[in-house]
């Protein structure tokens, strides 16, 4: 089965610093890799997604994400975190094996907290 | 396009009374997913439909929890009865379709969820 893994439940970062959420994943096969977005009392918002090229994906927002297959990574990033980035983050694996569809495996979820 | 819809955005009832949260996909979509999140199990997948058919119901937590799609712009998540344990907010969730190269557009686009409460 696919899997991801997110090991922080919180990450805290000043404004300005840069910002790393970590993801871990487990697949068999290519993976496709998405992140989410959730601010409070919101849906769930689309930030970006790996599916082949580059390992460098540029997504909504400022943010981006490191593909590394070697370390079975996809880490996301932004070089100067903001306070309205304060919002809880999704990593999430599509799932090929049931069905073809387009079943998201979604991990635990990382709140980012900026401060001033 | 509006996005997905949800109804109603915020729903208090008894235990014991039927609960009915309805969603309008994404026009053209042909995915249609139903999760649940909650503070204790996080974002759950309870169902999903590919072209209005139901393709893996395995998150569907009991018999109490029905989910159907009548046509390509709706679908419904039932609870019958509702207990204080259901009390979670519902999301919906669209995506596709096929590209015209035969690929799938996975991208899942979400509504703004029910948040359900049961006293």
């Amino acid at each position: 089965a696919q899997s991801v893994a997110q090991p922080e439940d919180q990450v805290n970062v000043a404004e300005g610093n840069p910002l790393t959420v970590k993801c871990t994943y487990s697949v068999s096969g290519n993976p496709y890799l998405f992140w989410y977005v959730q601010y409070p009392n919101r849906g769930l918002q689309f930030l970006l997604k790996y599916i082949t090229g580059d390992n460098l994906v540029k997504g909504s927002y400022g943010f981006e994400a490191e593909f590394n297959k070697s370390q079975t990574s996809f880490h996301l990033k932004k070089p100067s975190a903001l306070v309205s980035d304060s919002a809880l983050y999704f990593c999430a694996v599509r799932d090929l094996f049931t069905g073809g569809g387009n079943k998201l495996t979604f991990g635990t979820g990382t709140q980012l907290k900026v401060e001033l | 396009d509006a996005g997905v819809i949800q109804s109603p955005r915020h729903e208090v009832t008894e235990m014991g009374q039927e609960v009915t949260l309805r969603c309008k996909p994404i026009s053209g979509h042909d995915y249609l997913f139903w999760y649940r999140q909650t503070m204790m199990r996080g974002l759950e997948l309870l169902i999903y439909f590919n072209n209005n058919v139901p393709i893996d119901d395995s998150g569907m937590p009991e018999d109490r929890f029905s989910a159907k799609m009548p046509n390509a712009s709706f679908s419904t998540l039932k609870i019958q009865p509702s207990e204080p344990r259901d009390s979670a907010v519902y999301f919906c969730a669209s995506s596709g379709p096929r590209t015209s190269g035969g690929g799938l557009t996975d991208t899942q686009y979400f509504g703004p969820g029910t948040r359900l409460t049961v006293l």
